[in-house]
């Protein structure tokens, strides 16, 4: 079964640290394109980052500079570092896979997000 | 990185239809057909609906329809039932490998 299995939220105080992790099983991280995406209370969704199947990696404006998307393929594992945390960075974190077709044997990937972890709640405050 | 534009919130009774609409600029919705739809019930984590503007996931179902025209697209849900009732999202490809979320529509079923 393909999954996804967020932890490392918790309660931090402002310019705090926080390390993020997302667990996946039934298909390789490594393969695919993962994201963040995060929800702030009684709000919607935001786009924060995503990290390509070469590595590359991107950031919304919002968290530029101050988090880090990274993967350990022995693992299989997805991580989000979170520095220099400000109460605005409060939600519910989600790691989710970009949707991917083979077809004749090469990838497609259609940037939409077909497979959602559970979500890990952020608490900034002091 | 500006949201896209969403109806707070739009209603139907059962059996009805309703479309969502969401609205970007040249530089995303306008310039790309990577727009997605989600539904999220309380609580829950996001389910991809729509893709690529039009497709369907296996599995939904095909009371869901996407479009899109210029810098809007839109969700379209035909028939609707109780268990619709929901928030919906959409998103677009945003260009320099990001993507932007719209504010989201809370869908009531009368």
């Amino acid at each position: 079964e393909v999954q996804l299995v967020e932890s490392g939220g918790g309660l931090v105080q402002p310019g705090g640290s926080l390390r993020l992790s997302c667990a996946a099983s039934g298909f390789t991280v490594s393969s695919n394109y993962m994201n963040w995406v995060r929800q702030a209370p009684g709000k919607g969704l935001e786009w924060v980052s995503i990290i390509y199947s070469g590595g590359s990696t991107y950031y919304a404006d919002s968290v530029k500079g101050r988090f880090t998307i990274s993967r350990d393929n022995s693992k299989n594992t997805l991580y989000l570092q979170m520095n220099s945390l400000r109460v605005e960075d409060t939600a519910v974190y989600y790691c989710a896979r970009d949707l991917v077709v083979v077809v004749a044997a090469a990838p497609y990937f259609y940037y939409a997000l077909d497979v959602w972890g559970q979500g890990t709640t952020v608490t900034v405050s002091s | 990185q500006s949201a896209l534009t969403q109806p707070a919130s739009v209603s139907g009774s059962p059996g009805q239809s309703i479309t969502i609409s969401c609205t970007g600029a040249r530089s995303d919705v306008g310039s790309y057909n990577f727009v997605s739809w989600y539904q999220q019930h309380p609580g829950k984590a996001p389910k991809l609906m729509i893709y690529e503007g039009t497709k369907r996931p296996s599995g939904v179902s095909n009371r869901f329809s996407g479009s899109k025209s210029g810098n809007t697209a839109s969700l379209t849900i035909s028939g609707l039932q109780a268990d619709d009732e929901a928030d919906y999202y959409c998103c677009s490809y945003a260009g320099s490998s990001t993507r932007v979320f719209g504010g989201g529509t809370k869908l009531t079923v009368l």
